[in-house]
């Protein structure tokens, strides 16, 4: 079946600018999760979503960045007012449940603010 | 706090000559550890977990908690082994992971 898929694949947007990058899990998967990877780094968590549960927001930089899950299923993520330290690959995950299992990762959403 | 260090940021090896990609970690309590690769054009993708103790496409690695390493290994390199390799931590019972920097690891024919 389709992997996760995220939108857009690039995104350019100016300074002061928010922008949505969106995530679509492989269907049934109940966990959902976003990194980041800036330049020279390893992928940082941000978010992790399970099920009907209070979202751990515990890896969110600031709180010009937010998420949320719609239904269970597609998530959102929305930077407000960008800076250009926010320029990175934004990669999503989800696996079928959440502790312990195989999270599979979209191919990421390019951001760049100049 | 979880800690995943890969002091390698390139590894270039020869075509069948043996590979060790390092991965050292700190974690208090009881860790999972994880290798994920990247191949060109691709998703990160999961290439093996400790606590499966499997071979992926030749690729072991163990975990030595006197030590606190994870090291992937491959006693033949082969030239489709060129990719991104990425370690990761998280608890048992995990939801988030700690990931390394990354190696980056060219075979040569």
């Amino acid at each position: 079946g389709a992997g996760v898929s995220q939108s857009p694949s690039n995104k350019v947007t100016e300074k002061g600018k928010d922008v949505e990058l969106r995530c679509d899990p492989i269907s049934g998967h109940t966990a959902l999760y976003w990194y980041r990877q800036s330049l020279g780094q390893g992928l940082e968590f941000l978010i992790y979503f399970q099920g009907n549960s209070a979202p751990d927001k515990s890896g969110l930089p600031s709180d010009r960045f937010s998420a949320e899950r719609t239904g269970g299923s597609v998530s959102t993520l929305t930077i407000q007012r960008t800076q250009q330290e926010d320029s990175a690959v934004y990669l999503c995950a989800s696996s079928l449940g959440g502790a312990g299992d195989t999270q599979y990762f979209g191919p990421g959403t390019r951001l760049t603010v100049l | 706090a979880q800690r995943v260090t890969q002091p390698e940021k390139l590894l270039s090896v020869f075509k069948g000559a043996p590979v060790e990609l390092k991965c050292n970690y700190s974690y208090s309590g009881s860790p999972e550890l994880f290798w994920y690769v990247q191949y060109s054009r691709q998703r990160l993708q999961l290439l093996l977990r400790h606590i499966s103790r499997e071979s992926i496409k030749g690729f072991t690695a163990d975990l030595n908690k006197g030590e606190t390493s994870f090291h992937l290994k491959k006693p033949f390199a082969q030239e489709e082994d060129s990719a991104m390799y990425y370690c990761a931590i998280g608890r048992l019972g995990f939801q988030k992971l700690v990931f390394g920097t990354g190696t980056r690891l060219l075979v040569s024919p």
